[in-house]
Formats: structure tokens, C-alpha cells, sequence
């Protein structure tokens, strides 16, 4: 059973525009979100993190939500620059323990 | 801080050898983890520790692999012996509470031939 889904698995956008990324898990009884962005051969840089009684945090041009009813998160990201081709990661942090499952990721490529 | 230092960076090994992968958390932070990241199976939760005392271990796929942590500043993943199917990229990464950002480290990638 796949907990944190990632649609989709790879993203390719012009330079400028203005992208989401989704996330949804199948359990809402979450401690918070997090998103990651990992670059090829690199580890996991954290991006932003949402408690569970939070709706969105914002850093720069990012923005991301968390609808816990529906079991969804989104990260928004404005302005799109080559400098942000990476994979995106969310991982939820459940609410019983100290385990973060994360989503398979997003593949994104921004072009010049 | 220096952020989560892992070593080594890459590690390759012959099949049926020891390996030993480490790691140093941020310091302030009691929780510590190591994930394992693979195509197949993206990331996944091997163990975690809290305040040096293993929490969760489930996700440990084999006895092969041991994990410790013999104080706050230092923690090592152990598979004896190694096979080709344990290649993949192990991270560690350290918060400072249950719901505080967690920090990665680099990784150490494997190769098991």
C-alpha cells in the first residue's frame, strides 16, 4: 500500500512559469509535512514543514498547503528558474510516532 | 553547525565483506535516522533513535544489518555480510524533537559487487 503519492513522476516546464506539485497520503492522522528537495548525487535539503494545524507556509517563492480532510499538500512553486531542477520529495510525519514516510518524489526540469 | 556528516561518501565492496557506514548528527538534536533510498523502493525508515537508544527498528530488512548509537555525536549502520542487493544510498538525517525539521546528511552510496 503506497501511504505518500507523488503525481506526477516527472515534470518538465519553461523557465517563468509558475508549477504544482502534489502530494497525497492515505492516512490523515498526521503530525505535520514536509517537503524536501533532493539534487542528483545529493542528499535531502528541507524545503518547508507544515504542522498539522497549519494550512501553508511560504519561503521565497515557495508555497506549500495541506489540506488534512482530503489528505492532500501541494507545493507551489512561482517563477520557475533552471536553478530549481531537482526531485521534489513530501514526507508525512505520523501521528503516533516519530516516522516520516515519504512519496516516490517529483522529477522536475526547468528549461531555460 | 557542519549540518549531518556522513562517511564515506561512496563505499564499494566485495559481496560476503563487513561494511560499516557512520554518521554524526547535529548536535542538540536527540533524534537520529537512517533511511535507505533505492529506485525500486525509494526512501525508507531503517531505524531510529532517540536520546542514543533505539526507538523503532522495523524497518531493518535483515539481521545482517545492526545499527548503534554509542553516544550522542556518533551512530553507525552495520551490514555483515553485504550482497549485491543491499546497494543503494543510505542517509542519515537527525531533528531535534519529534516535530522539528529533519536534516540530512549527504548520503553514502554502496555498491555491493
Amino acid at each position: 500500500k503506497q501511504e505518500v503519492t507523488q503525481i506526477p513522476a516527472a515534470l518538465s516546464v519553461p523557465e517563468g512559469e509558475n508549477l504544482v506539485l502534489n502530494c497525497s497520503f492515505t492516512d490523515s492522522a498526521i503530525y505535520n509535512l514536509q517537503w524536501f528537495r533532493q539534487d542528483p548525487g545529493k542528499g535531502l535539503t528541507s524545503l518547508l514543514l507544515i504542522q498539522s494545524s497549519q494550512r501553508e507556509q511560504t519561503s521565497g517563492r515557495l508555497n506549500a498547503s495541506l489540506d488534512k480532510s482530503s489528505g492532500r499538500s501541494t507545493l507551489y512553486i512561482a517563477a520557475s528558474q533552471p536553478g530549481d531542477s531537482a526531485t521534489y520529495l513530501c514526507a508525512k510525519l505520523n501521528n503516533a510516532g516519530n516516522m516520516l514516510t515519504f512519496g516516490g518524489g517529483t522529477r522536475l526540469m526547468v528549461k531555460p | 553547525d557542519a549540518g549531518v556528516i556522513q562517511s564515506p561518501r561512496h563505499e564499494v565492496t566485495e559481496m560476503g565483506q563487513e561494511v560499516t557506514l557512520r554518521c554524526k548528527p547535529i548536535s542538540g538534536h536527540d533524534y537520529l535516522f537512517w533511511y535507505r533510498q533505492t529506485m525500486m523502493r525509494g526512501l525508507e525508515l531503517l531505524i531510529y533513535f532517540n536520546n542514543n537508544v533505539p526507538i523503532d527498528d522495523s524497518g531493518m530488512p535483515e539481521d545482517r544489518f545492526s545499527a548503534k548509537m554509542p553516544n550522542a555525536s556518533f551512530s553507525t549502520l552495520k551490514i555483515q555480510p553485504s550482497e549485491p542487493r543491499d546497494s543503494a544510498v543510505y542517509f542519515c538525517a537527525s531533528s531535534r524533537t519529534v516535530n522539528t525539521e529533519a536534516f540530512f546528511g549527504q548520503g553514502t552510496r554502496l555498491t555491493v559487487v
